[in-house]
């Protein structure tokens, strides 16, 4: 079974600091994407940013990167210079082909507060 | 702009309502997902469906029902609400293609059953 764990419940880090977010996850099949969401307090979620399990390099989208590590299992996000607009949950999810379709699979999220 | 539109942000029944939530998203993708969120659970898919009329069950569908008539369209229904349905419920679509294919959520519903 896929699943995905974030550890960290809430984090608060001061504006303009660097901020990494922990994710590990556990699969057996081979072929795997990892995304980022991000959702603020309005409610909607916001794609950040993926990773392919066969990607060579680690993605970065602007101020948001990836830190893939395979051996380890792990795809933490990292975000250069916060800003207080980066204030809300984040969640980690793999993709995965589940029962003949590509399904997501949720980490509990990070609630993440930027302090000015 | 890609869009998936939710029926409602918020949405107040009672207990032995049927419930209707609807989506629609207009990228003409082949999937559709219904999840539920909770706090400390994360996001958990209900139901899915990679196509018209067909329907899949995710990780939870016990107490929920759906309908997937048109490509645009994918409906949750709650057929009897209880007050552990109380939640809030986002719709997602996406292309039916490899795993680099994200998933677009709409707005969600909260929905709170008295």
């Amino acid at each position: 079974a896929q699943k995905i764990t974030q550890t960290q419940p809430g984090m608060f880090v001061q504006e303009k600091e660097a901020v990494t977010l922990d994710c590990t996850y556990d699969t057996s099949d081979p072929s795997y994407g990892l995304f980022w969401y991000k959702q603020p307090s309005s409610g909607e979620m916001i794609f950040l940013i993926y990773q392919g399990s066969y990607d060579q390099q680690n993605a970065t989208e602007g101020r948001y990167s990836l830190n893939f590590q395979k051996a380890r299992k792990s795809a933490n996000l990292v975000i250069s210079a916060s800003q207080l607009g980066d204030s809300a949950m984040y969640f980690c999810a793999m993709r995965g082909k589940i029962q003949g379709a590509q399904k997501l699979v949720f980490g509990q999220g990070t609630r993440l507060t930027i302090n000015p | 702009d890609v869009k998936v539109t939710q029926s409602s942000r918020y949405l107040v029944k009672r207990t032995g309502e049927k419930v209707f939530l609807e989506c629609v998203q207009d990228m003409d993708h082949e999937n559709m997902f219904w999840y539920r969120q909770d706090p400390g659970l994360g996001l958990r898919l209900i139901y899915f469906s990679y196509d018209v009329k067909m329907k899949e069950k995710g990780d939870i569908p016990e107490g929920y029902s759906v309908s997937r008539e048109k490509k645009e369209r994918f409906s949750l229904i709650l057929e009897s609400a209880s007050t552990n349905q109380t939640s809030m419920y986002l719709c997602a679509s996406s292309l039916a293609g490899t795993s680099r294919d994200q998933q677009f959520f709409g707005p969600g519903t909260r929905l709170t059953v008295l």
